[in-house]
């Protein structure tokens, strides 16, 4: 069974602060790791895809990859209340072709202002 | 222009019927998803089709049965509906390049809420 890991949260985190949100995936030959962004009611929204270890930064957000691990993370900088969403880690496991998504629960997030 | 579009984006009717939902992507993409997100927000790959053959079909019942005319549509049937069908259904697509990394990301559209009374 190939699982994907989340704490659901809520996490809470003040405006102007960093946001880290944590995933882990059971695969170990998982290939390619996607975080997505939602709001209650609409659709997944990518935000960033990672494949190589190490970091990977987009603006404010930065995903971070340990294959080691088995730990994908997603660091958000100068958190707005506009960042308060659930966000997704999925996993691709085979890196391509027409597999699904594995996904994880979700963190909810909460910034305070 | 919208991606990815779903209709209708709310579907309520009774424990019994028949019903349809309707996916295109004006991507270009050739692989094209049906996600189902529970109640719990927990999203499941149901099923992908490339190039209009069925790639995966995850355990989901027989009374789901996907249908892509061509690459830019897949619709979704369901016969017999049931309580426990009332869901959001996503449709996404995706364009996957071999040995090309990243490529895999998939594009969701707007989703179809479907309530089973």
């Amino acid at each position: 069974q190939k699982e994907v890991e989340q704490n659901s949260g809520p996490l809470s985190v003040p405006e102007g602060a960093i946001a880290s949100l944590n995933c882990t995936y059971s695969d170990r030959g998982s290939q390619s790791f996607f975080w997505y962004r939602q709001y209650s009611g609409k659709s997944p929204e990518l935000i960033m895809f990672i494949y190589s270890n190490g970091d990977k930064e987009d603006g404010r957000f930065t995903a971070q990859l340990n294959k080691a691990s088995q730990y994908v993370s997603l660091l958000i900088r100068d958190s707005q209340p506009s960042d308060s969403a659930t966000y997704l880690c999925a996993v691709n496991h085979s890196g391509g072709g027409a597999d699904g998504l594995t996904f994880g629960k979700g963190t909810h997030l909460i910034i305070q202002p | 222009d919208t991606a990815v579009s779903q209709t209708p984006k709310y579907l309520v009717t009774q424990m019994g019927n028949d019903k349809s939902i309707k996916c295109e992507q004006n991507l270009g993409h050739d692989t094209m998803y049906w996600y189902k997100q529970d109640s719990k927000k927990f999203l499941k790959i149901m099923f992908s089709y490339n190039n209009k053959e069925l790639i995966i079909n995850e355990t989901v019942p027989n009374r789901f049965s996907p249908k892509s005319p061509d690459k830019a549509h897949l619709n979704l049937h369901i016969n017999s509906l049931e309580l426990g069908d009332s869901a959001v259904y996503f449709c996404a697509s995706s364009q996957w390049l071999a040995g090309d990394l990243g490529t895999d990301t998939q594009y969701f559209g707007p989703g179809t809420r479907l309530t089973v009374l």
